[in-house]
């Protein structure tokens, strides 16, 4: 089974410090990985994705993330937080069997000014 | 247009009502998905509609009963709820492909009375 863990519940950091949120995955085969934000009553917001390639992703909003192969990590990274980034953020692997995504528990980002 | 439009925002029911939960997006997306969000929890998968017909349905009792009735719409129908269901109801769609990312819609918030 294909699954993704986001170890920590809660991650705060001050205003302008990097951030980051991590991301470990359990998947046969090549896994396709994925960063969701969402704000309070909203819905999920893609920010970037891994499928092949570079290790060093991309995505929204400054945020980037880098695959492990060998540790078998996603973890997002920002250079300098925002208390606008204050979120909740999902990793997700791709169910390449049912085409769904699989959902971490979901880490609270809090940033302080 | 990345966009995925779900209506209505917020539903209260009772539990003797039938109501239904809309969804749309006009991005040519075959894949189209209903998850159900609890409060600080990650999305869990309910149904999948690929290319209008249903895929996926993850053990969802059958007083959720949902549709498709064409490429561009889905719904979701709800009769005889119990307030356990009181959740975030989010819609999402996909091109359908393994390495594509997901377009969430923003919820339609429900409770159940």
């Amino acid at each position: 089974a294909q699954s993704v863990a986001q170890p920590e519940d809660q991650v705060k950091v001050a205003e302008g410090n990097p951030l980051t949120v991590k991301c470990t995955y359990s998947v046969s085969g090549n896994p396709y990985l994925f960063w969701y934000v969402q704000y309070p009553n909203r819905g999920l917001q893609f920010l970037l994705k891994y499928i092949t390639g570079d290790n060093l992703v991309k995505g929204s909003y400054g945020f980037e993330a880098e695959f492990n192969k060998s540790q078998t990590s996603f973890h997002l990274k920002k250079p300098s937080a925002l208390v606008s980034d204050s979120a909740l953020y999902f990793c997700a692997v791709r169910d390449r069997a049912q085409g769904n995504l699989i959902f971490g528990k979901g880490t609270k980002l809090s940033v302080k000014p | 247009d990345t966009e995925v439009t779900q209506t209505p925002k917020h539903l209260v029911m009772g539990m003797t009502n039938k109501k239904s939960l809309k969804c749309e997006q006009h991005m040519g997306h075959r894949a189209m998905y209903w998850y159900k969000q609890k409060a600080k929890k990650p999305p869990e998968l309910m149904f999948v509609y690929s290319y209008e017909k249903l895929s996926i349905n993850e053990s969802v009792p059958s007083r959720f009963s949902p549709e498709c009735p064409n490429s561009s719409l889905l719904n979701l129908h709800l009769h005889a709820l119990q307030p356990e269901d009181s959740a975030l109801y989010l819609c999402a769609s996909s091109q359908g492909r393994g390495d594509t990312e997901a377009f969430f819609g923003q919820g339609t918030r429900l409770t159940v009375v």
